[in-house]
């Protein structure tokens, strides 16, 4: 098993560019996770799905936005990238909806 | 307004010694507490966690204790080695089990020395 899977590792984007992360899992979880982490900062949830077709919100969702359409699945998008958003971003999963979630290796995010 | 506070960014400790983290929580409704693990350029990995109807929970050199009055929690290991030198967040959830994501510590630095 690959666990938790994220592409690319790195990426500088400019302001008002757009792009997906990628997040692939293949231990067949429904739940699936993005997180945020700034420097010297804990993790925060920005979305968060419990099933393919089904998204929700977290504490930070202004400026992404994801879908689900597979159980494998959960890319994240930024469609008019801000400085603020210059961010480590988590991927993670969950197994039966109780327990340890998976984390992926991170996405290191920069726009300028 | 933070949630799950850890007030020391860093801590060091002898190799050997045991290594005490700690971690405080503002939210009455967390019912499930976990401890993570985090390498630099690398993913938090799961160390333990803990269910609220428990007060102590332990894996090996890890133990994790909850104080539910104090709303307080703290990992303890025993011996600390040098590999265990990371960043270690708390992290909590109210969903009871983590299902609707959890909500994290901004970490603590713990340096093993030899």
């Amino acid at each position: 098993n690959a666990g938790v899977t994220q592409t690319p590792k790195f990426r500088i984007l400019k302001i008002g560019q757009s792009m997906t992360l990628q997040c692939a899992q293949d231990m067949n979880h429904n739940y699936m996770y993005w997180y945020r982490q700034d420097p010297g900062m804990g993790l925060k949830l920005i979305y968060y799905s419990v099933g393919a077709g089904i998204t929700d919100k977290g504490e930070v969702p202004n400026g992404y936005n994801v879908s689900r359409s597979t159980t494998e699945d959960f890319p994240l998008r930024l469609e008019l990238a801000a400085p603020s958003q210059t961010s480590v971003y988590f991927c993670a999963s969950l197994g039966q909806g109780a327990g340890e979630q998976y984390f992926g290796p991170g996405t290191r995010l920069t726009v300028t | 307004d933070q949630q799950v506070k850890q007030n020391s960014p860093s801590l060091s400790v002898q190799e050997g010694r045991i290594s005490i983290l700690n971690c405080d929580y503002t939210n009455s409704m967390f019912d499930y507490f976990l401890w993570y693990k985090k390498y630099p350029a690398e993913g938090p990995t799961f160390l333990i966690s803990i269910s609220s109807i428990k007060d102590k929970n332990e894996d090996g050199r890890f133990t994790v204790f909850l104080n539910k009055s104090a709303k307080h929690l703290s990992l303890h290991i025993v011996p600390s080695q040098p590999g265990d030198s990371a960043v270690y967040f708390c992290a909590a959830s109210d969903s009871g089990g983590g299902a609707d994501g959890l909500t994290f510590g901004k970490g603590t630095h713990l340096i093993i020395q030899p």
